[in-house]
């Protein structure tokens, strides 16, 4: 049964300490996104690569954000330092191809920061 | 740049029929998603578009025109559970945004008896 798998599913944290996410993509999906989600702003895209490579990551705040793809395998989100503004679910998602297919989701990783 | 807008909440009774609008302005188009979310939970799949017209699957159906930016997600004989969020996206086209997927921010959609 394919599918995203992100961890940690929750994390609580203090503000000032470094927060990473990971998430594995389905096999064989060459575009990863990742997303944060929050009541106020919905769905914001963050960052996304196509086999591997950042294609996009203006939607991050660049200060304290970064994202990488290590390996096809496993992207990384990591947040340093964190803030209570950075409290949010962050998804990651996959895609088979660049102009087709369905976009799966992880289960989302909640971050609280305090 | 990329907008895409749709109602904020919407109330329908069990059993009726439900229309959720989303319109849009895009660099490019290369398909339409919709999603439904549930509270505390992952979007799951509902629907793509990529050509003019009405695709039907079930009790869903989903509507594109993109001369207009427009779409809509039709929910037939609705049932409780179709009680969440339902997320519009966009994936855009042209070299530089080919794969960029964008979410419009849902419309919450209650369902009463």
């Amino acid at each position: 049964d394919a599918r995203v798998t992100q961890t940690p599913r929750h994390k609580v944290t203090e503000m000032g300490q470094e927060v990473t996410m990971r998430c594995q993509p389905i096999l064989g999906h060459n575009t990863v996104f990742w997303y944060r989600q929050t009541m106020m702003q919905g769905l914001e895209l963050l960052a996304y690569f196509r086999n591997r490579a950042p294609l996009d990551d203006s939607g991050m705040p660049k200060d304290r954000f970064s994202a990488e793809m290590p390996d096809a395998t496993l992207a990384t989100l990591k947040i340093q330092p964190s803030e209570p503004r950075d409290s949010a679910v962050y998804f990651c998602a996959s895609v088979q191809g660049a102009r087709t297919g369905e976009l799966f989701f992880g289960e989302g990783s909640r971050l609280t920061v305090l | 740049g990329q907008n895409i807008d749709q109602p904020t909440e919407m109330t329908a009774t069990e059993g009726a029929i439900v229309q959720i609008n989303c319109t849009y302005q895009t660099s490019g188009f290369n398909g339409l998603f919709w999603y439904q979310q549930h509270a505390g939970e992952a979007p799951t799949f509902l629907s793509y578009n990529v050509l003019d017209g009405l695709e039907e699957k079930g009790r869903f159906s989903s509507f594109l025109s993109r001369s207009k930016g427009y779409s809509y997600l039709l929910l037939k004989e609705l049932q409780m559970k179709d009680s969440a969020s339902y997320l519009c996206a966009v994936r855009g086209g042209g070299r530089s945004s080919a794969s960029k997927i964008i979410f419009g921010s849902g419309t919450r959609l209650s369902i009463r008896p």
